[in-house]
């Protein structure tokens, strides 16, 4: 049965430092990850996607990186902004087909402070 | 395009009422995906349709829940009887026919249901 985990639930960090959040998952038989932010109340936004067969993804100011074999992924937020608050999380597909399912972390609720 | 449309947004019922969540996915999406977000919990997988077909009903509950997709028409996810540990957030998912390996599923603002 596939678990992810995300650690740690929360982060609070001081406005315009990097960070990296990460994510762990105990089946490598995964045919993408993807990251979503969620704001409070609200619904998922997705936020990049990889590929299996891919390294990592950018997109602005954020980059996800992806290691297969070991089960991680790291989502990088470069220069944080108050406005980047909210809860992060990762979901892994298993596999192709029929079984599309995503499974989820809990999430990491970021708290940029000015 | 519109994006993957919920409704109601929140939803109050008392024990033993029945609750009904409706999701239109995006146009030209057939494929629909329900989970839900319990209170300090991970989004959970309850049940993947396509049009008028269940497909993976893995993580319904056994009893009281039930979820279709019909020809026409919103997918719909029913609750009878609830219960006070029904109180969640309900999200709906919807992804383009075909299955292909760079497709994203497209989440819309869910349905907070409330148990009194």
């Amino acid at each position: 049965k596939q678990e992810v985990t995300q650690i740690p639930a929360a982060l609070s960090v001081p406005e315009g430092e990097n960070l990296v959040l990460n994510c762990s998952f105990t089946d490598s038989a995964i045919y993408n990850l993807q990251w979503f932010r969620q704001d409070p109340g609200k619904g998922l936004t997705s936020l990049l996607l990889i590929q299996s067969s891919q390294r990592e993804q950018t997109s602005g100011r954020l980059n996800a990186s992806l290691d297969k074999s070991s089960g991680r992924s790291t989502l990088y937020i470069a220069a944080s902004q108050p406005g980047d608050s909210a809860t992060y999380l990762c979901a892994v597909r298993p596999e192709y087909g029929a079984n599309s399912k995503l499974t989820f972390g809990k999430g990491i609720t970021l708290s940029v402070r000015p | 395009n519109a994006g993957v449309m919920q409704n109601p947004r929140h939803l109050v019922r008392r024990r033993g009422q029945e609750a009904r969540l409706r999701c239109s996915p995006m146009k030209g999406h057939s494929h629909v995906y329900w989970y839900r977000q319990l209170p300090e919990e991970g989004l959970k997988f309850m049940v993947y349709l396509q049009k008028e077909n269940i497909i993976d009903e893995s993580g319904m509950p056994k009893e009281r829940f039930s979820a279709e997709f019909p020809k026409e028409g919103p997918s719909i996810l029913r609750i009878q009887q609830v219960v006070r540990g029904d109180s969640a957030a309900y999200f709906c998912a919807s992804s383009p026919p075909g299955g292909g390996s760079t497709d994203t599923q497209y989440f819309g603002p869910g349905t907070r249901l409330t148990v009194l």
